[in-house]
């Protein structure tokens, strides 16, 4: 079993949908949650980062953790075109910020 | 300001050969990560380094796989004696430290022949 289970999609939705983004960890020794995205041919970029169970907000996005179930969610409202990419869940549970990814889900927004 | 580089960006060899693959972090990073992402899958994490000193090489996948970074700088990746299945997009990160924002280079693309 990996350490971080992601649906890979691919999602397709159309312009203005809210997409609904998830992953699962099975240890409960992480304690730090991110979203990255990664458009073709380029290098993951952070959207979002918590430290605790709870939701947190920036934008449109949103990022949701539930320690208890471990499990993270992103929330992208009135998706556009740009959104188009593939979006990683990471985790983390060392002090020098070593990441485990999820495989990454392919999000395609058509107008 | 200038992001990670990376170089080459596309690398092609034959199985066998040696390759090596450069990083150039953000100016003033003192942490440095290799990642490696391989078709379908997410970023397998390969190696740490802070400053010079490699404290967590738990990723590296086998003996072939080495990697350096000097003057608390740039960073080079070698794999020796390739083989196809090393064939994967590696990406090299770079942050302040500790819990700090890593940010990713493009990545070289390796393909073993």
């Amino acid at each position: 079993q990996k350490e971080v289970e992601q649906d890979p999609g691919p999602l397709s939705v159309p312009e203005g949908a809210i997409v609904s983004l998830n992953c699962t960890y099975s240890n409960s020794a992480f304690q730090y949650f991110m979203w990255y995205r990664q458009y073709s041919r380029k290098g993951p970029e952070l959207l979002m980062y918590t430290y605790s169970s709870g939701n947190k907000e920036d934008g449109r996005f949103t990022a949701q953790v539930d320690k208890s179930s471990k499990y993270i969610s992103l929330f992208i409202r009135d998706s556009q075109p740009s959104d188009s990419a593939t979006y990683l869940c990471a985790v983390g549970g060392t002090s020098y910020g070593k990441l485990t990814f999820g495989q990454g889900t392919i999000l395609t927004v058509h107008p | 300001g200038a992001g990670v580089s990376q170089s080459p960006s596309n690398k092609v060899t034959e199985k066998g050969k040696d390759v090596e693959l450069r990083c150039d972090p953000i100016s003033g990073h003192t942490a440095l990560y290799w990642y490696r992402q391989s078709l379908g899958q997410g970023l397998e994490f390969l190696i740490y380094f802070q400053g010079n000193s490699a404290p967590d090489k738990s990723g590296l996948p086998s003996d072939r796989f080495s990697a350096e970074r000097t003057g608390g700088s740039v960073s080079t990746l070698t794999i020796q004696r390739t083989q196809q299945e090393d064939s994967a997009v590696y990406l090299c990160a770079s942050s302040r430290g500790g819990l700090e924002t890593q940010y990713f280079g493009p990545g070289t693309r390796l393909l073993v022949l």
